[in-house]
């Protein structure tokens, strides 16, 4: 089993649409947790830090669920722009090692 | 501008040619890392170091090495490269390990051994 686990897509919606990406992690020591976004044969650009609170930034939430050991990520409203690969971040330990899931591809279509 | 300056950003080797792949980062970030990058896969660590001459093994350290003489430089060393190593090698640095504000990757080296 894949310590970090996510559903690989591909997610095809329409502009505007509200999608969500879940992802799930099997290390309960993992402390911090992050999604990145990754353009096609480029590097990995942090997108957002995700807390037990929840977060917001913008069209973008994040959530943390630690008893669940689960991680989501909504988009509202998206744009042509958000067709990307989201990839799951889970880090651990004090050098904060980071694990990543295989990514989520988005295709936000016309 | 801050950045992780990666290079070279293409290579094709041949088996057993050592090479070099070179990082520098211009933050006074304390931690860097190195990872590959296969399909189906995902990103997967190499090594890791948290500070100068401290470095460790991360999931896939088997046929790389690395240094870490100054704060900016992160090499990474393939001695004996083979074929099972062509993959995209991400460097990426951080200042408090990723806990607070993630990673800054470099743009990515692409390498193929033939």
């Amino acid at each position: 089993r894949k310590e970090v686990e996510q559903d690989p897509g591909p997610f095809n919606v329409p502009e505007g649409a509200t999608v969500a990406f879940n992802c799930t992690y099997s290390n309960s020591a993992s402390q911090s947790f992050f999604w990145y976004r990754q353009d096609c044969r480029k590097e990995p650009k942090l997108l957002m830090s995700v807390y037990s609170s929840g977060n917001e930034d913008g069209r973008f939430t994040a959530q943390l669920n630690r008893a669940s050991q689960y991680i989501s990520l909504l988009i509202r409203d998206s744009k042509l722009s958000d067709s990307a690969t989201y990839l799951c971040v889970a880090s651990t330990g004090t050098a904060s090692k980071l694990t990543f899931g295989t990514g989520t591809r988005l295709q936000v279509t016309l | 501008e801050a950045q992780v300056t990666q290079n070279p950003r293409y290579l094709i080797t041949v088996t057993g040619k050592k090479l070099t792949v070179t990082c520098s980062q211009n933050m006074n970030h304390e931690y860097m890392s190195w990872y590959r990058q296969d399909p189906g896969l995902g990103l997967r660590q190499i090594y890791y170091s948290m500070n100068v001459e401290v470095t460790d093994k991360g999931d896939v350290p088997e046929g790389y090495k690395v240094s870490r003489k100054e704060k900016r430089n992160f090499p990474l060393i393939l001695e004996s490269p083979s074929p099972n190593q062509t993959s995209l090698y991400f460097c990426a640095s951080s200042l408090f390990g990723g806990r607070e504000n993630g990673y800054t990757f470099g743009s990515g080296t692409r390498l193929t051994v033939v």
